[in-house]
């Protein structure tokens, strides 16, 4: 069975500082992983995805995360965040032969203060 | 083009009621997955369908609900009779097929459930 593991719940941090959101994937098979975000009143979206390829994957809003096999990590970074980016952050896999439905972290609370 | 959408966006009912979820998907998108968020939970899986076919639907967790994709558009997922664990936010997503499911999956912005 597949699992994920976010590590932190909550994440407070001031604007322009850096952040790391930690994710941790537990599976017998390959995997794709995805980050999604959820604004306040809003449906989940896509911030980046890892198919195949380059390790280190760029998505929107200047989120990047980068895949480390040997320690099944996907942990996303922002060089510097904004007010905006509070939100909440998931991480998610699916793997090869589940089908296509997503399983996903508990889901880390960004806070960004000023 | 417009995103997926979901009706109600709120939805209040007391213990043993009934009700309906319902979901529109992006327009072309074949696969329909239903997830759901009980409050201090991660998002769970319920099913997917890919057109008007259950795919894959273990996620259920009882025979109280009820999913359905009549002509593979819209979904309707049917909670009768509901119980109190059933409060969440159910999500609805839906992707394009390609071959593999690695596609994006564009989610509605939920239908929050409260069972009295």
């Amino acid at each position: 069975a597949q699992s994920v593991t976010q590590l932190d719940s909550q994440v407070p941090v001031f604007e322009e500082a850096p952040v790391e959101l930690r994710c941790n994937y537990s599976s017998s098979v390959s995997v794709y992983l995805f980050w999604y975000v959820q604004y306040p009143n809003q449906g989940l979206q896509l911030l980046l995805k890892y198919l195949s390829g380059s390790t280190l994957v760029k998505g929107i809003n200047g989120f990047e995360a980068e895949f480390n096999k040997s320690q099944t990590s996907f942990h996303l970074r922002k060089p510097s965040v904004h007010i905006s980016d509070t939100a909440e952050y998931f991480c998610a896999v699916i793997s090869y032969n589940q089908g296509g439905k997503l399983i996903f972290g508990q889901g880390t609370e960004l806070s960004v203060k000023p | 083009e417009a995103g997926v959408t979901q009706f109600p966006s709120h939805s209040v009912i007391e213990k043993g009621q009934t009700v309906t979820l319902r979901c529109d998907p992006i327009s072309g998108h074949d696969n329909l997955y239903w997830y759901r968020r009980v409050m201090g939970k991660e998002i769970k899986f319920l099913l997917h369908f890919v057109k008007e076919s259950k795919q894959d639907e273990s996620g259920m967790p009882n025979n109280r609900f009820l999913a359905e994709r009549t002509g593979g558009t819209y979904s309707t997922l049917k909670v009768q009779p509901a119980e109190l664990e059933d409060s969440g936010v159910y999500f609805c997503a839906s992707s394009q097929w390609a071959g593999g499911y690695g596609n994006e999956q564009f989610f509605g912005p939920g239908t929050r459930l409260t069972v009295l």
